[in-house]
This record gives structure tokens, C-alpha cells and sequence, in this order.
């Protein structure tokens, strides 16, 4: 039982090239989230998927795209990147949101730099 | 969205309690309070979920009184490697969630 995968764990990129990022998980949950962590700060939402089939705007979307490939995969795209997108992107997946109550399990991280 | 508010830093010693507070003045009827840890270069790991009054385990307890506007972490008998970023979140309708910039607890020995 793996948990929650993510590739690459390490990219760099120029700005203008495009990338997506992958996650996996194996736990047959519901929900999925994708995070990015500037240093020295939280974690914002950039999007997340509540059930396989549908995606929705996190705090932070712009310059991004997400596809629920199926229930355990949920990729992260970057068409054109941009400096200001290096971070480290962080996947989770968590059971569903149902009636508030959620606990989320989180990938490695992949570490992003844009020049 | 529910927002949160948390110390930025703690210091403290091996062997003793630590005590975070976080407000949350707009939580929602619905909302549940968990709390996550994070280490340097690693995703956060849950630690602790509650709705009212008090919910232990092996690892935490967590305090909420009965107004629900505030909430507290407990770590009992810390250890060097409880070193870490604590963050603390309440649950909003579309998953839209917040960790804030979390509080840093430094255990010295």
C-alpha cells in the first residue's frame, strides 16, 4: 500500500515550457487535492476533485489545469510556466467531505523550479 | 471561509507539554477542527480531528469549548523530533481548505 505517489519528484523547467505533474493513490478514495507551498509558507489550494468526474477551483487556479484521469489518478498541468509558479506541489486524497469531516493523506511533494 | 488564527512560533523544551491555540470565531455548524504536522521537506500528516469538547489519542489531545471558537492542541512530553509546523484548519463547504502559515514549534534538549 503505497498511499498517495507523485512524479516527478524534481523538475526544472524554462519559462514558456509546459509540464504535467502525476499522482496516484491506492487507497480508493473519493477526494483529491492538488497544493502548492512557497517557502516559508502554507499550503493553498490550487484544485481539488470531491468524487471521480469532477474538478473545481481551489484558492489559487490561475496559470493551471487538472484532469481526474480516473478514481486513483489526478494530474496537474502547466502550460506555460512562469517563475512565479516555482514551489513545491503537493497531491492528497482524502474519503469525501461528507458532512465536514475530513482527514487528508499527502504525497512527497514535487519541487519545482522555473527559470 | 473559515479563517484561522495560530501563533507563528513556539519554543520549548524536552520533556514538557505544548500548547497551541488557534481561533476560529466564523467556524460553521458543520465544520470539523483537525490539525496537521509537517516536517522540512515532507507533505503534512494528520495528526488530530475533533467537533466539541475534548478527543485524545496516542498522539495529541485536542481541547474545543463549547463555543467552538477556538481550539487546543496538546503534545504531551515533547521530543526533539516533534520539531515541526502545525497547522490548523476548519472544514469549509467546497473543500476549499486553508493552511495558513501554521505555527513552528522548536523542541530544544
Amino acid at each position: 500500500n503505497a498511499g498517495v505517489t507523485q512524479t516527478p519528484k524534481f523538475q526544472v523547467l524554462k519559462t514558456g515550457q509546459s509540464m504535467t505533474l502525476q499522482c496516484a493513490q491506492d487507497m480508493n478514495h473519493n477526494s483529491m487535492y492538488w497544493y502548492r507551498q512557497d517557502p516559508g509558507m502554507g499550503l493553498r489550494l490550487i484544485y481539488y476533485s470531491a468524487s471521480e468526474g469532477t474538478t473545481d477551483k481551489g484558492e489559487v487556479p490561475n496559470g493551471y489545469n487538472v484532469s481526474r484521469l480516473n478514481k486513483r489518478e489526478f494530474s496537474l498541468r502547466l502550460e506555460s510556466a512562469a517563475p512565479s509558479q516555482t514551489s513545491v506541489y503537493f497531491c492528497a486524497s482524502s474519503p469525501g467531505l461528507a458532512g465536514g469531516n475530513y482527514e487528508q493523506y499527502f504525497g512527497p511533494g514535487t519541487r519545482l523550479t522555473v527559470t | 471561509l473559515a479563517k484561522t488564527t495560530q501563533p507563528i512560533s513556539m519554543d520549548s523544551y524536552e520533556g514538557q507539554e505544548v500548547n497551541i491555540t488557534c481561533s476560529h470565531n466564523n467556524i460553521a455548524t458543520n465544520d470539523y477542527i483537525t490539525w496537521y504536522q509537517q516536517f522540512p521537506s515532507q507533505g503534512p500528516r494528520f495528526i488530530i480531528q475533533g467537533y466539541k469538547t475534548k478527543v485524545t489519542n496516542e498522539v495529541a489531545s485536542l481541547f474545543i469549548p463549547a463555543d467552538r471558537k477556538s481550539s487546543t492542541l496538546s503534545l504531551p512530553r515533547v521530543s526533539l523530533s516533534d520539531t515541526a509546523v502545525y497547522y490548523c484548519l476548519v472544514g469549509d463547504v467546497g473543500y476549499k481548505l486553508s493552511f495558513g502559515a501554521g505555527t513552528t514549534v522548536t523542541v530544544r534538549a
